[in-house]
């Protein structure tokens, strides 16, 4: 069975710094889906990034990066330009390959984001 | 807009009730639904997996006759959590996966707070 874990239950990072959130998992699967999900007060559960285990480049989309180590079945997030906006609850996710696959999430680290 | 509806948002019982929540798809047909249960402070745990025309699968530890899935469309999932209890008060969230919607995406619902008393 797949299981992901997050190490850091919580973070704070001061704004316009920089933080990285860690993420392992287990698996043992050769393609899969890695996720970040964000969960602001609203518990709305929004993508923030997404990976797919073929491709070695690391994604990127605006401020947030991954560094995604597939041998060290590690996956990160690096928040860059911290904004307040950013604070929230952030699970790192893992989904099989196949449309209908379940996601397995993380337990998740609160981060706060300091003025 | 909102692909993944839910209804209520907020839904307060006495204990010994019933209550039940819809998971609705907005854009586009779900074969499939998952419904996650997350409790304060911690991550999103899967409950069952709807399927549309077919009996629901459960996850280990869950109460198939307390939590009643019941996926009547293919744009309509619904849980029915039967007798309710003060210890099953949570956040109640429906997905819906990918495979259905064309993209590597999974929808979530806004989520609905059930409050026992």
């Amino acid at each position: 069975a797949q299981t992901v874990t997050q190490s850091q239950p919580e973070m704070s990072v001061q704004e316009a710094e920089t933080v990285t959130l860690s993420c392992t998992y287990d698996t043992s699967e050769s393609d899969y889906y890695l996720f970040w999900y964000k969960q602001p007060p609203s518990r709305q559960m929004i993508l923030v990034i997404r990976q797919e285990a073929y491709k070695q480049q690391n994604a990127t989309e605006n401020r947030f990066s991954v560094n995604f180590q597939k041998a060290a079945k590690s996956f990160s997030l690096k928040i860059s330009d911290s904004q307040l906006g950013d604070a929230a609850m952030y699970f790192c996710a893992y989904r099989r390959t196949g449309g209908f696959s379940r996601l397995t999430f993380g337990e998740g680290t609160q981060l706060t984001v300091n003025p | 807009g909102a692909v993944v509806s839910q209804h209520p948002s907020w839904v307060i019982c006495k204990s010994g009730t019933s209550v039940k929540i819809e998971c609705r798809s907005l854009d586009f047909q779900a074969t499939t639904m998952f419904w996650y249960r997350q409790f304060p402070k911690q991550s999103l745990m899967l409950m069952a997996t709807s399927n549309e025309g077919s009996k629901a699968t459960y996850e280990q530890g869950v109460e198939k006759d307390k939590f009643l899935i019941n996926h009547a469309s293919l744009t309509l999932s619904t849980l029915t959590v039967t007798s309710a209890h003060p210890e099953d008060s949570s956040f109640y969230i429906c997905s819906v996966p990918p495979g259905t919607s064309g993209t590597y995406e999974q929808y979530f619902g806004p989520g609905t707070r059930l409050t026992v008393t």
